[in-house]
């Protein structure tokens, strides 16, 4: 059952490039959808939440396309440190834990 | 303000050991969740809570007990522990699945 799936990379980009990667979703009730960061060895922290308008965060920018359903991240401008796994997580609204999927993850490589 | 804290940080265990992973958060969350996470596996729920003195079963929680005594204390206990339980255990909280899932910072686990 692949109900959240992601490219899992690695995405090999140059440091000042735009880069965007998707995350596409199974289940047409899924309700809120959000992007984490997760580094090396540590935890995975919310890099942010993703609105039915879109929301845009710094060089950040989340978008949501329920039609095909699916989210997106775009990175403008990217730094070194944002190197990292991002894990797209959604959220089909059961009022517990086992109502959020996690992706298992883009792993971007930003280069210098 | 510590936010979720996990004890211990890393646990060698022989086969048939039990054990007990222990979790604490100081933000007065009702939700609480545990995780392991393997490569190539992405997070996979074990079990979680929606407040004290309730817990309820995720996607892989055989092997595994929990309690929630307490609105902030949500410990895992490996019953008898083995190798395939060889991963990264993160511990969760949020005041709702559809808020800000904060994390610990993981407890390494390696079953011998």
């Amino acid at each position: 059952r692949k109900e959240v799936e992601q490219d899992p990379g690695p995405f090999n980009v140059p440091e000042g490039a735009t880069v965007a990667f998707n995350c596409t979703y199974s289940n047409s009730a899924s309700q809120s959808f959000f992007w984490y960061r997760q580094d090396c060895r540590k935890e995975p922290k919310l890099l942010m939440s993703v609105y039915s308008s879109g929301n845009e965060d710094g060089r950040f920018t989340a978008q949501l396309n329920r039609a095909s359903q699916y989210i997106s991240l775009l990175i403008r401008d990217s730094k070194l440190s944002d190197s990292a796994t991002y894990l797209c997580v959604v959220n089909i609204g059961t009022g517990g834990a086992d109502g959020l999927t996690f992706g298992k993850g883009t792993h971007l490589i930003i280069q210098p | 303000n510590a936010g979720v804290t996990q004890t211990p940080k890393f646990q060698v265990l022989k086969t048939g050991q039990s054990m007990t992973l222990q979790c604490a958060q100081d933000m007065n969350h009702e939700y609480m969740s545990w995780y392991r996470q393997d490569p190539g596996m992405g997070l996979r729920l074990i079990h979680y809570s929606v407040g004290a003195g309730i817990t309820d079963q995720g996607e892989v929680p055989n092997g595994y007990n929990v309690s929630r005594s307490t609105t902030e204390d949500f410990p895992l206990r490996l019953l008898s522990a083995a190798p395939s339980q060889t991963s990264v255990y993160f511990c969760a909280s949020s005041y709702s699945t559809a808020d800000t899932q904060y994390f610990g910072p993981g407890t390494r686990l390696t079953v011998l």
